[in-house]
């Protein structure tokens, strides 16, 4: 299936820091979809990137789709301590299945 | 909102014991999913399934089977389960795909299977 590496695997922040975590693809995306998943939970979708260049923004997250379709990052300004989590891209060169980068686990203390 | 329910959420079984783990969508999606999650390795892929008694392989399908005899409904099976198929199992399930972009995906609470 197609590659997404994600990077880094883990990251500490101290609170009102700020985070980004970066994947990669080495073949062209067709659309690329970010989760976040809470401690002992299941991945929730956050946004989906479609476009070349896209930057879409949520509140304190800002989403980037490269503009060779090639890359994503999602960063957060100020974290929180409900930021807290596993943040994962999710990516497909075409058709049903996603393939998923293996997450960065974010820790934010107060 | 959209429930996705797997069967069990925890789920001990030994070595060579045929395990089905069950999931159910209510939202009438035409698109259903395994993955498994493992530390360090985020999710992979095992099996997917876009209609009715059709199955795709994902990245993993070695070990397993899957079965959809009916369009709510997606079975994972470990037709002898081995130590290596201990890890948490997440199913999902997304709203038909249309054009060349991906749907998104709803996942259920997952099932930590554990093989002794």
């Amino acid at each position: 299936g197609q590659q997404v590496m994600q990077i880094p695997q883990y990251q500490h922040v101290q609170e009102g820091e700020d985070f980004t975590t970066y994947c990669n693809s080495s073949t062209t995306l067709s659309n690329i979809q970010w989760y976040k998943q809470r401690p002992g939970g299941h991945p929730v979708f956050l946004i989906q990137l479609v476009k070349s260049g896209e930057v879409k923004k949520q509140k304190r997250l800002t989403f980037q789709f490269g503009e060779a379709k090639k890359n994503s990052s999602l960063h957060i300004t100020a974290t929180q301590t409900t930021d807290v989590g596993t943040y994962f891209c999710a990516a497909s060169n075409s058709g049903y299945a996603l393939n998923f980068g293996k997450g960065t686990s974010l820790l934010v203390t107060p | 909102d959209v429930k996705v329910t797997q069967s069990s959420r925890y789920l001990v079984k030994r070595t060579g014991e045929k395990v089905f783990l069950e999931c159910v969508q209510d939202m009438d999606h035409e698109n259903m999913f395994w993955y498994r999650q493992d530390p360090g390795l985020g999710l992979r892929l095992i099996y997917f399934s876009y209609d009715v008694k059709m199955k795709e392989k994902g990245d993993i399908p070695e070990g397993y089977s899957v079965s959809r005899e009916k369009k709510e409904r997606f079975s994972l099976i470990l037709e002898s389960a081995s130590t290596n198929q201990t890890s948490m199992y997440l199913c999902a399930s997304s709203p038909e795909t249309g054009g060349s972009t991906n749907e998104k995906l709803f996942f259920g609470s997952g099932t930590q299977l554990s093989v002794l």
